[in-house]
């Protein structure tokens, strides 16, 4: 089954440091752009950042210099790296797959994981 | 940054047609995609490059892009299309950033 797994979630105080993981299943995660969104509650989507098929990589202005994004070939799995977080990085964070059309667009998408950052 | 506008909510009785609209400067040059997501599940996408709809999406949903306003239709609404409906597309300006819509509440009843 095609299929993305998010996990890595939880309760971290301002200035702390999580690391979220997407396994994949069904296709491989090295051959296709992949991406973070997030939600925060209450809100809408936002896209986070992208990671290219040949290694290049992208981020939104809030969460450069702080989010790392990568993958793990032999795990099948993409990561997101967060330090420094922020009460605003409070959100849901879906990892999603990435189909190069013009640009790139996202048909599928993990179930989530809760971020929350707080004292 | 670059923009997609949407209405906040929509609403249309059960067979009606609904249509929500997106605007954006970059569309003329840009796909448009829309995603459907029901609370407290992760979003589905319901049209991509402007007008063509994924296996398994009801042939009710249409999309339509002209000029710098993009439109998903959903002719003869049901409840369970009840939703918040995002659009989506990038950045042409060479930030190669995903851009969501800030979503329609579409209500059903």
């Amino acid at each position: 089954e095609v299929q993305l797994v998010d996990s890595g979630g939880g309760l971290v105080q301002p200035g702390g440091s999580l690391r979220l993981s997407c396994a994949a299943s069904g296709f491989t995660v090295n051959n296709n752009y992949m991406s973070w969104v997030r939600q925060a509650p209450g809100k809408g989507l936002e896209w986070v950042s992208i990671i290219y098929t040949d290694g290049f990589t992208f981020y939104r202005d809030s969460v450069k210099g702080r989010f790392t994004i990568s993958r793990d070939n032999s795990k099948n799995t993409l990561f997101l790296q967060m330090n420094s977080l922020r009460a605003e990085d409070t959100a849901v964070y879906y990892c999603a797959r990435g189909i190069v059309s013009g640009a790139y667009y996202f048909d599928l998408w993990g179930q989530g994981t809760l971020v929350t950052v707080s004292s | 940054s670059y923009e997609l506008t949407q209405p906040p909510s929509v609403s249309v009785s059960p067979g009606q047609t609904a249509r929500i609209t997106c605007s954006g400067d970059a569309l003329p040059e840009k796909y448009a995609y829309w995603y459907q997501q029901k609370s407290g599940q992760a979003p589905v996408l319901v049209i991509y490059d402007d007008n063509t709809r994924p296996s398994g999406i009801p042939e009710r949903f249409s999309g339509s892009r002209s000029g710098t306003v993009a439109t998903l239709t959903i002719s003869g609404a049901q409840v369970e299309d009840e939703a918040d409906y995002y659009c989506y597309s990038t950045d042409s300006s060479g930030t190669h950033w995903g851009v969501f819509g800030g979503g329609t509440k579409l209500t059903v009843l």
